[in-house]
């Protein structure tokens, strides 16, 4: 059964820290995985979309990296910001639809 | 339109009724998809439509659920004889081209349904 599974469920950490969000999935096959971020009562934003064949990808403070071997892919987000608060969903491109984790929803504490 | 705009934003209905609900999308997107989200989960795929066709409709739950799109641009999700089981936020997005697996999906805010 194609799956995209999240780590952890809630984050919690202060501004200006790091913090790093987990994906793991088993969907095939696999065109490429997406992370969005996705603000309370809003729809997602696409942040990064990565193939099989990139390991890395950057958006300013936000650095997605893919392990197709594994099947694994992480968010970091630098130097965090109170804006930064919002569900992180991770999501894989298999057969023209897109199979969505849960989220991680990161809260920011000044 | 500058995005993808979804009315009502919010919409409370007995069980047993009818909504409508309608996504306007963003102009000159050929693609328009269809999700669900309930609450602390991520959206489930309802339905996609490369223009006025519907290409893949195997999410949506049973035959209470309807789509149409029948001019190409601005569609609407009907559902039957609601159930309090379908409360849920239902999104919206719209793309350049559809099917493509490269191709971005622009969100809407989506409408969030309740049913008492």
């Amino acid at each position: 059964k194609n799956q995209v599974e999240q780590s952890p469920q809630s984050l919690i950490i202060l501004e200006g820290k790091n913090c790093t969000l987990q994906c793991n999935y088993t969907v095939s096959p696999f065109s490429n995985l997406r992370w969005y971020k996705q603000d309370t009562g809003r729809g997602p934003v696409s942040l990064t979309i990565m193939t099989f064949s990139e390991n890395t990808k950057s958006n300013g403070r936000y650095t997605a990296t893919l392990d197709a071997d594994t099947k694994q892919s992480s968010l970091h987000i630098t130097a965090s910001q109170l804006s930064d608060s919002a569900s992180y969903i991770c999501v894989v491109w298999s057969n023209y639809q897109l199979i969505w984790g849960a989220g991680t929803k990161l809260i920011i504490k000044p | 339109g500058a995005g993808v705009s979804q009315t009502p934003s919010n919409k409370v209905t007995e069980k047993g009724k009818y909504v409508e609900l309608r996504c306007d999308p963003i102009s000159g997107h050929t693609a328009l998809y269809w999700y669900r989200q309930s609450l602390g989960q991520g959206p489930e795929f309802l339905i996609y439509f490369q223009g006025t066709g519907a290409a893949d409709d195997s999410g949506l739950p049973n035959d209470r659920f309807f789509a149409v799109r029948p001019e190409g641009s601005v569609s609407t999700l009907k559902i039957q004889r609601t159930e309090r089981g379908d409360s849920a936020v239902y999104l919206c997005a719209s793309s350049f081209r559809g099917g493509l697996s490269y191709n971005e999906q622009f969100f809407g805010p989506g409408t969030r349904l309740t049913v008492l």
